[in-house]
């Protein structure tokens, strides 16, 4: 199967720095999504991206998908942003998708 | 609508009690999923179905596992004989499947815990 992997594993940051989450993917996909799982374990949807480039507010995502990766930008981060934040991918022909373990991110003030 | 719906929260039984969880979609998707999430893992892909329909099971869906979505609406996934091993939590997502694949939304999910 898919196969997904994200780094880095865990970040720490300060209030107000950037940062940039990566996922690599093995396999050519029509799907992707990328969700904050908040610390009571729901999964918040980031980003449908499939392929381009999205933004909404403080945050973006890029998919490259013919060199199979994405990236989540995280901009002038806030306490709040903390949690694991997961890429899950779906190819084309079936509907399920395939998580990568995450990045856990702390923001500290 | 307010998303997807997920019963109970929490739950908590002894080894070897069946237990059974219900999930109710996003009033218009047709299509309905089951994930299981343990710790510091991403979730992983139980069973799918599209309206009433089960297309796809994993083999992470032991006999003791059965999932079911009978009017192609809410749908209830019943582990009987629970083991300590499925202590997770169980989550549901849907979507609005047209051919091709689309964005997925899930509930809060239900914690289950096997003493």
């Amino acid at each position: 199967g898919i196969q997904v992997e994200q780094s880095p594993p865990d970040l720490i940051l300060q209030e107000g720095a950037n940062s940039t989450l990566r996922c690599n993917f093995s396999d050519s996909v029509n799907n992707l999504q990328w969700f904050h799982q908040n610390p009571w374990g729901q999964l918040i949807n980031l980003f449908y991206i499939p392929s381009g480039t999205k933004q909404n507010g403080r945050l973006s995502a890029t998919t490259v998908a013919t060199e199979r990766y994405s990236l989540l930008y995280i901009s002038s981060s806030q306490t709040t942003d903390s949690g694991v934040y997961f890429c899950a991918v779906g190819p084309g022909t079936a509907s399920k998708l395939t998580f990568g373990t995450g990045t856990r991110l702390q923001v500290t003030l | 609508d307010t998303g997807v719906s997920q019963n109970p929260r929490h739950k908590i039984t002894k080894r070897g009690q069946n237990v059974t969880f219900r999930c109710d979609p996003i009033s218009e998707h047709n299509r309905l999923y089951w994930y299981r999430q343990t710790l510091g893992q991403g979730p992983e892909f139980l069973t799918y179905f599209q309206n009433e329909a089960q297309l796809e099971k994993s083999r992470l869906l032991s006999d003791r596992f059965s999932a079911e979505r009978p009017k192609g609406s809410f749908s209830t996934l019943e582990i009987q004989r629970t083991e300590q091993g499925d202590s997770a939590m169980y989550l549901c997502a849907s979507s609005l499947g047209t051919g091709r694949d689309t964005e997925a939304f899930f509930g809060q999910g239900t914690r289950l815990t096997v003493v």
